[in-house]
């Protein structure tokens, strides 16, 4: 399984952009980058996915260079509500394919 | 789309007794559901995979008798806790994998809070 390293925390203010880097150095050609977001006590909701160059949601951007080692997540305009945790996992999708979570980051959204 | 559930959301219970937690794939079906574990201000810990209709993988250092689970349908797995101690109280967090023509996707569950007394 690749292994991910994110920064454990970024500060930011309401209407700001956040952007979280995430490296994979060792990202499988199989392998997709998936970001959740957790807030305490509740379990991890799907945010966005993607395989390589661009991937756009309502709620989110994920970019991906063409080498795939890194990604990053960008949430635009943030608000209160999007203090949270966000993990970056990289896993092949496959059917039934196990995924590591690593420490996430801790976003501050600050008024 | 894309609904998991979990029952009960939070349980208290005294130590020695077992617990079983649900979890169900509410709008698709999942060949594999996955049961984490997550202590206060830590990330999430994987405990075992789920198959339907096959035994469990679990992670090492995870006790399968202590642990057991049960993917009896394509929409629900249960994890039961037994002879559940004091240290077993934690935030317990299942996930079913949905599969699309790219590739799978895990979606979680809400939660179980368990405090063991």
């Amino acid at each position: 399984l690749a292994k991910t390293t994110q920064p454990i925390s970024m500060d930011s203010y309401e209407g700001q952009e956040v952007n979280i880097t995430c490296s994979h150095n060792n990202i499988a050609t199989n392998d997709y980058i998936t970001w959740y977001q957790q807030f305490p006590s509740q379990g991890p909701r799907f945010i966005i996915q993607g395989y390589k160059t661009k991937v756009t949601n309502e709620v989110a951007s994920l970019f991906i260079p063409a080498d795939r080692k890194s990604s990053t997540l960008s949430l635009p305009r943030v608000s209160l509500s999007d203090t949270a945790v966000y993990y970056c996992l990289v896993g092949d999708g496959a059917a039934g394919n196990k995924l590591t979570f690593g420490g996430g980051t801790r976003v501050l959204v600050k008024p | 789309g894309a609904v998991v559930s979990q029952h009960p959301s939070w349980v208290i219970c005294k130590s020695g007794t077992s617990v079983k937690i649900e979890c169900r794939s509410l709008d698709f079906q999942a060949t594999t559901m996955f049961w984490y574990r997550q202590f206060p201000k830590q990330s999430l810990m994987l405990m075992a995979t789920s198959n339907e209709g096959s035994k469990a993988t679990y992670e090492q250092g995870v006790e399968k008798d202590k642990f057991l689970i049960n993917h009896a349908s394509l929409t629900l797995s249960t994890l039961t806790v037994t002879s559940a101690h004091p240290e077993d109280s934690s935030f317990y967090i299942c996930s079913a994998d949905r599969t699309s023509g790219r590739g799978g996707t895990q979606y979680f569950g809400p939660g179980t809070r368990l405090t063991v007394l």
